[in-house]
């Protein structure tokens, strides 16, 4: 599973509020990713990390910040849910095998905003 | 922008079947394109990778062909079990991102 986790796993939250979700890595990868996994759209990425204060936007990044303080974490912000942001969300993490560099995900968190 | 079309959206086959997942993209040019696994309510799962300049991987009863030139790819499960049942996602990889299809959902009946 490329040591990843997400916290919480289920979360319902009120629109307008500010909700962060949290990945975490124990493997060291440089690049690490946020997508959201919607019925009819797949997986879309929303925000990535190619290392500790470096990121960049996601096809669908509106609504949205990231943080990366440290190389283990990748923190997901909703400033002020809404309900279109009802969705899972899926961190992953790009292995270091060049020219590969093949993609592991962790296990999800399910957002409920009402 | 990269689009990735994957058919059928459904299938459903009886044990033992051997059988084939479709995926489409409309940019050949990509880094490499992999195949996942994904049970309802889970993560996804990596099944197979096959970089851009390969033709075709193998991982037991699975291999999955890569014709970059036609943007085609397939995924072919041999001698299908109840437990392949589940949803099969298609993803390209670009510079900076993996962009998926919508996936097969797979059914082996018993």
């Amino acid at each position: 599973d490329a040591g990843i986790t997400q916290s919480p796993r289920h979360k319902v939250t009120e629109t307008g509020t500010p909700v962060t979700l949290r990945c975490h890595q124990t493997e060291n990868h440089r690049y690490m990713y946020w997508y959201r996994q919607d019925p009819g759209h797949g997986l879309r990425l929303i925000h990535y990390s190619y290392g500790v204060k470096d990121t960049d936007k996601g096809e669908v990044s509106d609504g949205y910040s990231v943080s990366r303080s440290k190389t283990e974490d990748f923190l997901l912000t909703l400033e002020s849910a809404t309900s279109s942001q009802t969705s899972v969300y899926f961190c992953a993490i790009r292995g270091t095998g060049a020219p590969s560099y093949e993609q592991y995900f962790g296990p999800g968190t399910r957002l409920t905003v009402t | 922008k990269q689009e990735v079309t994957q058919i059928p959206a459904a299938l459903s086959v009886p044990e033992g079947e051997n059988l084939v997942l479709n995926c489409s993209f409309t940019d050949s040019a990509i880094y490499n394109l992999q195949w996942f696994r994904q049970d309802p309510g889970k993560g996804l799962t990596s099944l197979l990778l096959i970089q851009s300049s390969q033709r075709e991987q193998t991982s037991g009863r699975l291999n999955a062909s890569l014709d970059k030139s036609s943007g085609r790819s397939t995924l072919y499960i041999a001698a299908s079990q109840p437990g392949d049942s589940a949803t099969y996602l298609c993803a390209v990889s670009g510079a900076n991102n993996l962009f998926f299809g919508t996936g097969t959902r797979l059914t082996v009946i018993p």
